[in-house]
């Protein structure tokens, strides 16, 4: 079944705790990205990465981190500095042709 | 960069009525226009996009939209909705020269009453 898995579905953060989302992806795609929806308020852009071993910071990358160790993962940690960490966190893989496709997701809420 | 502006935040129209979903985008020489819908606690699907060609793109579910360089408009209509069609709708557009530049709208949330 090919496609983009995000984990875990629902996630929940203590203060002061660093939190880390998984998105995986099996369509052989090089550019990966994440994003943040809270609202009313869009998509946005957190970090995005073209190829393994390099990511550039997208619109409101302060307090997140990544990594691109494989082609096929591309996990997102949302650290104890992200003061409002609370939103759907959404990852996405690129064609060639600049189509993005999404995984379904995971909610982060704080206790 | 580009940018995308959803004209309406929310629409609510009758089961089987016409219905139109605005969006804007900023100038530019050439762009990419892409319409995505998203159910609750669910990730982004591809509903329809411009690339090239005909201006007037359709989707599998009868939505169409038409790609309107003059007043930079890529509006989304159905002449028909069902119920199922209840959901958020985003437009984003993408400059195809730029990695990072595919912008969305803040949503269109479609209700669709019996």
């Amino acid at each position: 079944d090919g496609g983009i898995t995000q984990s875990p579905k629902y996630l929940f953060r203590k203060e002061g705790q660093n939190v880390t989302l998984s998105c995986e992806q099996n369509l052989n795609h090089d550019a990966m990205y994440w994003y943040r929806q809270d609202p009313g308020q869009g998509l946005r852009l957190i970090y995005y990465s073209q190829i393994v071993n390099d990511f550039q910071k997208g619109d409101i990358a302060e307090g997140y981190s990544v990594s691109r160790e494989k082609k096929e993962s591309f996990p997102l940690t949302v650290t104890s500095a992200q003061k409002n960490p609370t939103a759907f966190y959404l990852c996405a893989t690129k064609t060639a042709a600049n189509i993005q496709y999404f995984g379904a997701g995971t909610r982060l809420s704080v206790l | 960069a580009q940018s995308v502006t959803q004209l309406d935040s929310q629409v609510p129209v009758f089961e089987e009525a016409p219905v139109e979903l605005r969006c804007n985008y900023s100038s530019s020489v050439s762009v990419y226009l892409f319409w995505y819908v998203q159910y609750p606690n669910q990730g982004l699907q591809l509903l329809l996009k411009y690339l090239s060609g005909s201006t007037l793109v359709e989707s599998i579910n009868g939505f169409e939209a038409e790609f309107n360089k003059s007043q930079t408009s890529f509006h989304l209509r159905k002449p028909s909705v069902h119920i199922s069609d209840t959901a958020e709708y985003f437009c984003a557009v993408s400059d195809p020269s730029e990695s990072n530049d595919m912008r969305f709208g803040a949503g269109t949330r479609l209700t669709v009453k019996p």
